[in-house]
């Protein structure tokens, strides 16, 4: 059960797009209808901002957005602002034996 | 308002047990399964354990399966977590979470294995 792979880090200034891969594989992220992003500021708990692969919740703004291409996921921050700075984690079902599955995490930095 | 809220974290030795409870409220309980999430000193997000709305389905991560032991009650809206044989890599913030459209965490509760 290998974390699904995400870059350590990214970084933009404000009002750039800064793009978030999230890499797995057929048995995940490529199978799987069920991917999500949170956004999880220090010593809180994890903010869902996508889910499905590209729905947003009510309340996350449309500067935020997700897509899929082949055993990839990708988040897109669109015009980033300083408070997009915090720790991003994708998520994918991963069938019914492994179940759930995280990515290592991405630590964005608004320059 | 929906809440998730842990509880029953602390020190335990290497080899000890531990029982986490999360109280849900604010929303159908027995509507929702509902996971285990945990997360080391400065480290990333782990999934843990599932269960079924009805606790007719559970399942665990290979790092806890044989040690852990997932259940509810969904007469008091509760959702347990026991660990058994719990080893020094187990310490971590645990969180309860609703995953999915529907999602929701707790603030999570501290774990530390250590002797």
């Amino acid at each position: 059960q290998s974390a699904l792979t995400q870059p350590h880090s990214v970084s933009g200034s404000p009002g750039q797009s800064v793009t978030i891969s999230c890499s797995g594989t057929s048995s995940d992220v490529g199978g799987s209808d069920y991917v999500s992003w949170y956004q999880q500021l220090p010593g809180k708990a994890p903010k869902l901002l996508i889910y499905y692969v590209n729905n947003r919740p009510s309340g996350v703004p449309d500067r935020f957005s997700g897509s899929k291409s082949g055993n990839t996921a990708s988040l897109t921050i669109s015009g980033l602002q300083t408070e997009d700075e915090a720790d991003y984690y994708c998520c994918s079902y991963a069938g019914r034996n492994t179940f759930y599955i995280f990515g290592t995490g991405t630590k964005v930095t608004v320059l | 308002q929906v809440h998730l809220v842990e509880s029953g974290g602390g020190v335990v030795q290497p080899g000890g047990s531990l029982r986490l409870s999360c109280a849900g409220s604010g929303f159908t309980f027995s509507d929702y399964g509902i996971h285990w999430v945990r997360q080391a000193p400065g480290k990333g997000l782990q999934w843990v354990s599932f269960i079924r709305h009805d606790g007719s389905k559970k399942q665990y991560g290979d790092a806890v399966k044989g040690r852990f032991i997932i259940s509810r009650d969904n007469s008091k809206s509760t959702l347990y977590l026991q660990m058994n044989s719990l080893r020094r890599e187990d310490t971590a913030v645990y969180y309860c979470a609703v995953i999915g459209d529907f999602d929701y965490w707790g603030q999570g509760t501290l774990v530390t294995v250590s002797s």
